[in-house]
């Protein structure tokens, strides 16, 4: 991409266990944000961390953002079937229209 | 459930034809957002717009064009659809402001036969 990349591209993993997944972006940002798709539907919102922070707690969620490699990455703790779905980092812009961005998502299989 | 409805959700039509996806939400957000999702899941800002009368185009560029006359409402327009127009294509909006979530709808599906 252009913008921005995540990796791994495809993740698979047993219940129980970790997923982290890293997202990397090329501008400046205001914040960087997490989002989950299943499969033909829209992106949901999970988590957004402003520029200004560098960690961030949401349930079994964990967010970092290290802004001088311009990098973030998700973990997602005691992972469950109904965590299948694919995972998008947004990164919002600081130019004047604060854009959002998003990287090319991964995808992520938890198996029971 | 997100306020933000995206019409039709499937359509398949034939080249040459006109469409418009029609967007629409009801939390009086200020920015509304046009994305084409590739089938290796890499989503593209294709027109953004900051509020009535206020339309930009995004990263990608693409054919489609867009109006934004009411502030509840951004539909996209193809006024000749190509076979390479086949995709998914979804509508966000969000609160004007820095830190901000965006809200998304359910995508349209097009196929251009």
């Amino acid at each position: 991409s252009q913008q921005g990349e995540e990796d791994p591209q495809a993740l698979s993993i047993q219940e129980g266990e970790n997923a982290t997944m890293n997202c990397s972006y090329k501008t400046s940002i205001n914040n960087l944000q997490w989002y989950r798709q299943n499969s033909g539907r829209g992106l949901v919102h999970l988590i957004l961390i402003r520029s200004n922070e560098r960690e961030k707690h949401s349930g079994r969620l964990r967010v970092t953002l290290d802004t001088s490699k311009k990098s973030s990455s998700l973990l997602i703790t005691a992972s469950r079937a109904a965590d299948t779905a694919s995972y998008f980092c947004g990164w919002a812009t600081t130019d004047s229209w604060g854009k959002l961005q998003f990287g090319a998502g991964t995808q992520v299989v938890v198996t029971p | 459930e997100a306020d933000i409805y995206q019409t039709p959700r499937y359509l398949v039509i034939g080249t040459g034809k006109k469409i418009t996806l029609e967007c629409s939400q009801t939390m009086g957000h200020d920015k509304m957002y046009w994305y084409q999702q590739d089938p290796g899941m890499e989503l593209h800002l294709i027109h953004y717009s900051y509020g009535v009368n206020s339309t930009e185009k995004g990263d990608l560029s693409s054919e489609s064009t867009v109006s934004r006359i009411r502030t509840e409402h951004f539909p996209l327009t193809l006024e000749s659809a190509r076979p390479s127009h086949t995709s998914q294509y979804l509508c966000a909006s969000s609160e004007l402001g820095r830190n901000t979530e965006a809200f998304f709808g359910q995508g349209t599906r097009l196929t251009v036969v």
